[in-house]
C-alpha cells in the first residue's frame, strides 16, 4: 500500500524566509515521488520529481527536496520565499506497476510582504 | 513542449443536458487521465486510458461516459448530471500509464444548476 502525509496544512512565511512544506511517505515498493504546485483555479504543474538517480532533487523555480529513505520523507525547500510561490502544493507518490498517482492532502503556502 | 490543453475552460449546464469535455495532448504520451477536483481538496482519478484503451474507472457514475477516440484526444461526455458533480476537471498525460510523470492540463470548471 501506498500513502503521503503532508505534514501541515497551511504554512505561512514572509517574502524573502525559507519555505518548508513536509512530506511524509508510505510505500511498499521503491517510490517514484513527486511536488505539483496548483495556483487557484489552474492545472497542477510539475514542480519536481525522484526516481532513486539522487537523493536531492533540484526542481523549477528555486524549490529542490530531499529524498531520506530511513525518515520516509520527502520535504520541499526553498532558499528564498516569493510572493508568487502562494498556493497550494501536493506531494504524490507512485510506483512502477501502478497506474495511479496518490496524492497528500494538501499545504496551502502563504506568502505575506 | 509538455502542454495538455482541455476545452472549454468553464461550463455551465442544466441536470438534462448534454455536454462534453476535451482533452488534448501532442506529447505522444500512451497513457490519458481524468481527474475530478472539489474545492481545497486533491484531484480524485476517474479514468485511467492505456494505449487508447480504459484501464481503470474508479467506480464513476455512468452519467460521466470516458471516450479516446485516437491517442491525442480525450473526450468526457456528461449526461444529468447531479449539482454535487459541479468541480474542476482536470486531463493529465504521461508516456506510459505506470510510474511515469503526469502532465495536468488547466482544467475545466464544471458549475451544474
Amino acid at each position: 500500500a501506498q500513502s503521503v502525509t503532508q505534514l501541515d496544512s497551511h504554512v505561512s512565511v514572509s517574502e524573502g524566509t525559507p519555505v518548508l512544506l513536509r512530506c511524509n511517505y508510505s510505500s511498499s515498493y521503491s517510490p517514484s515521488l513527486f511536488w505539483y504546485v496548483q495556483h487557484p483555479n489552474k492545472g497542477l504543474q510539475l514542480l519536481l520529481k525522484y526516481t532513486s538517480a539522487a537523493t536531492l532533487v533540484k526542481g523549477i523555480n528555486g524549490f529542490e527536496a530531499e529524498f531520506k529513505k530511513s525518515e520516509t520523507s520527502f520535504h520541499l525547500t526553498k532558499p528564498s520565499a516569493h510572493m508568487s510561490d502562494a498556493a497550494e502544493y501536493f506531494c504524490v507518490v507512485t510506483s512502477t506497476g501502478f497506474q495511479k498517482l496518490v496524492f497528500g492532502t494538501g499545504t496551502r503556502l502563504l506568502v505575506s510582504p | 513542449d509538455t502542454e495538455v490543453t482541455q476545452t472549454p475552460k468553464h461550463l455551465v449546464m442544466g441536470m438534462t443536458n448534454k455536454k462534453s469535455l476535451k482533452c488534448e495532448q501532442h506529447m505522444g504520451h500512451r497513457a490519458m487521465y481524468w481527474y475530478k477536483q472539489k474545492a481545497k481538496k486533491p484531484p480524485e482519478l476517474m479514468f485511467v486510458y492505456s494505449y487508447e484503451k480504459l484501464s481503470i474507472n474508479e467506480s464513476v457514475p455512468s452519467r460521466f461516459s470516458p471516450e479516446c477516440p485516437n491517442s491525442s484526444l480525450l473526450n468526457l461526455h456528461l449526461h444529468a448530471l447531479q449539482p454535487e458533480d459541479s468541480a474542476l476537471y482536470l486531463c493529465a498525460s504521461s508516456q506510459e500509464a505506470g510510474a511515469d510523470t503526469q502532465y495536468f492540463g488547466p482544467g475545466t470548471r464544471l458549475t451544474v444548476l
